[in-house]
Parts: C-alpha cells; sequence; structure tokens
C-alpha cells in the first residue's frame, strides 16, 4: 500500500527556514515522480515542486531560489527545504507521487501546516 | 504560465442529479488534464487523468471529456459524498497549474 507521511512543518518567523519531510512506503521515490503541493487556508491549491526519476527538478517562480526539492534514496524519503520563508508561503504542504503519467499527482500525504508569521 | 479557469464557482444540486463542471484553459493543453476532488480536512483525491481516464478505483459516474482547451467533468447521478470541491489540472508544460475549483454543494 502507498503511503506517504509529512512532518516537519510548524510556526516560523518571515525569514526562517524549515525542512519538510515525506517518508514513503510501499513503493521506491527514485523511481517515481515526486511533488510538493501547497494550499494556503481557504484557497486553491499551487504546485510547488517536483523531482522526476532522472533526478531532474522543476519550481514554481514564487518558491525558485529559495526552495530545494530532494530525495533520500537509503531512507526513501522526499524532502522541501525552505528558506527566506515569506507570509505568503504560510500554507498546508502536501507531498505527492505521480500518477499514472507522472504529471499528476495520484497519491498525497495528509500534509503539513507551515506558518509563517512574527 | 498556463492558466485554468473553472466554471461555475459554485453549483447548487440535489442527490441524484448530474453535475458538469467545466475547465477552460489559456492555451491548448492537447489532452493533458487531471481532475481532483477534495472534502474538507481531506488532501485531494485523483479522479481523472489526461482528460478522459478514471484513476484506480474511482466509480464510472465519474467522467472526463475534452481535449486542447476545453475540458469537462461530469458526474452522473450525484451520491452524498460527492460534494466537495473539484480541481482541474494540466500537466502539458511547467509549471504544472489548477483551477480556481468548482464547489458542488447541496441544494
Amino acid at each position: 500500500e502507498v503511503q506517504l507521511v509529512e512532518s516537519g512543518g510548524g510556526l516560523i518567523q518571515p525569514g526562517g527556514s524549515l525542512r519538510l519531510s515525506c517518508a514513503a512506503s510501499g513503493f521506491t521515490v527514485s523511481n517515481n515522480y515526486m511533488g510538493w503541493v501547497r494550499q494556503a487556508p481557504g484557497k486553491g491549491l499551487e504546485w510547488v515542486s517536483i523531482i522526476y526519476s532522472g533526478g531532474n527538478t522543476y519550481y514554481a517562480d514564487s518558491v525558485k531560489g529559495r526552495f530545494t526539492i530532494s530525495r533520500d534514496n537509503s531512507k526513501n524519503t522526499l524532502y522541501l527545504q525552505m528558506n527566506s520563508l515569506r507570509d505568503e508561503d504560510t500554507a498546508f504542504y502536501y507531498c505527492s507521487r505521480g500518477g499514472p503519467t507522472g504529471g499528476e499527482a495520484g497519491y498525497w500525504g495528509q500534509g503539513t501546516l507551515v506558518t509563517v508569521s512574527s | 504560465e498556463f492558466v485554468l479557469t473553472q466554471s461555475p464557482a459554485t453549483l447548487s444540486l440535489s442527490p441524484g442529479e448530474t453535475a458538469t463542471l467545466s475547465c477552460r484553459a489559456s492555451r491548448s493543453v492537447t489532452r493533458y488534464v487531471a481532475w481532483y476532488q477534495q472534502k474538507p480536512g481531506q488532501a485531494p483525491r485523483l479522479l481523472i487523468y489526461d482528460a478522459s481516464n478514471r484513476a484506480t478505483g474511482i466509480p464510472a459516474r465519474f467522467s472526463g471529456s475534452g481535449s486542447g482547451t476545453d475540458f469537462t467533468l461530469t458526474i452522473s447521478s450525484l451520491e452524498p459524498e460527492d460534494f466537495a470541491v473539484y480541481y482541474c489540472q494540466q500537466r502539458s508544460n511547467w509549471p504544472f497549474t489548477f483551477g480556481g475549483g468548482t464547489k458542488v454543494e447541496i441544494k
């Protein structure tokens, strides 16, 4: 059974850093498209970043240069390093695994809340 | 960036009725559109990928159609558990983008 469990969210001051983790089970992270999707409270969905099985990474313009997606194959875990956090980064962050074609989110974690506030 | 516009914003229907949700892209995304369902306090769930393919375990009352810039999600004979928010998403070009969502509420 595919499972994704996020951790690492919390309250952080503007300008601070956080690292989100997504522990995967039931499949191999390095063999799949993996990504992070966020949702500000009461708002819509925004695709933040994706890492392909070959290692190529892509970022939304809103986080480029501040966020870094990575994976640890030995731990079967996906990460999102978030630096220089801003108020507008406040959101639930969902870890996702690619679906049948890879370009859609076929599996989701339960989400972790990041709150950026002074 | 490809912009997806969903309409209507809210759809008020009764159980047993048919819901027709629209998603329009600012440029052609061929057939690279997915649909998701999200209930309060839950992560989204993939329903449809590549415009018309149902994801694993999705009931046959959910169907998708369209190509180019115009896409439709149809939910036939609404069940009580179908009242939720629905999002479309394109994977034609990065950044992948979502529509703003359509809320299907009980009339």
